[in-house]
């Protein structure tokens, strides 16, 4: 298996709730990141996840909350978004160590569309 | 922290011909550059990559150069066809499971 797997992939919610974004790899990769695209700009990136534990936090508001409950799972919650938080969001995985570490495997991506 | 700038936003070049897409990058630490393709509604997939060690890397019609003293590394498409229109980004980073900083996107465009 070497894909990224990502759920859904669109969501609409409203400002006022709560939502879950999901992504799942089975490549052993030790390293997961959440991006965020805005339409016609690069990949932003929110967080990154070595070996489980939050390495990375790009200073990113808490009503987006990462979650990484195995090796193989990522998600991030939503909650009381903005509408500019209207975007795709990828995640993506990478080796941990050794020479594949940096080269990253995106997922297809979640729309997310807030009203 | 590190800023990756990317040169020229649009390109459009007559198939068959070269396309030609600059990076600078501002840390000096950063050891790794890749070079992304993402197609109008896909997911960004990586083409070429090249690290800190080596100067000039190919793949079929693909090249990547990189110059570390002056920190900046380009990417070549030769004999270029419509397949190859998509928005490019070129990333640099240091380190694994680090920042992974995006270039601002080349939207390349084969004119047939």
């Amino acid at each position: 298996d070497t894909e990224v797997t990502q759920t859904p992939k669109h969501l609409v919610m409203g400002m006022t709730n709560k939502k879950s974004l999901k992504c799942e790899q089975h490549m052993g990769h030790r390293a997961m990141y959440w991006y965020k695209q805005k339409a016609k700009k690069p990949p932003e990136l929110m967080f990154v996840y070595s070996y489980e534990k939050l390495s990375i936090n790009e200073s990113v508001p808490s009503r987006f909350s990462p979650e990484c409950p195995n090796s193989s799972l990522l998600n991030l919650h939503l909650h009381a978004l903005q509408p500019e938080d209207s975007a795709l969001y990828l995640c993506a995985s990478s080796q941990a160590a050794g020479s594949g570490a940096n080269v990253l495997t995106f997922g297809a991506g979640s729309r997310l569309t807030v009203l | 922290g590190e800023n990756v700038e990317q040169h020229p936003s649009t390109l459009s070049v007559q198939e068959g011909d070269s396309a030609v897409i600059k990076c600078t990058y501002s840390d000096s630490a950063s050891n790794y550059f890749p070079w992304y393709k993402q197609e109008l509604g896909k997911r960004p997939q990586l083409i070429i990559d090249i690290r800190s060690n080596v100067g000039e890397k190919k793949d079929q019609r693909i090249a990547v150069t990189l110059n570390k003293t002056a920190k900046h590394f380009s990417l070549h498409i030769t004999e270029t066809q419509p397949e190859d229109s998509a928005v490019y980004f070129c990333a640099a980073s240091k380190g694994s499971a680090s920042k992974i900083i995006f270039g601002s996107g080349t939207r390349l465009s084969i004119r047939p």
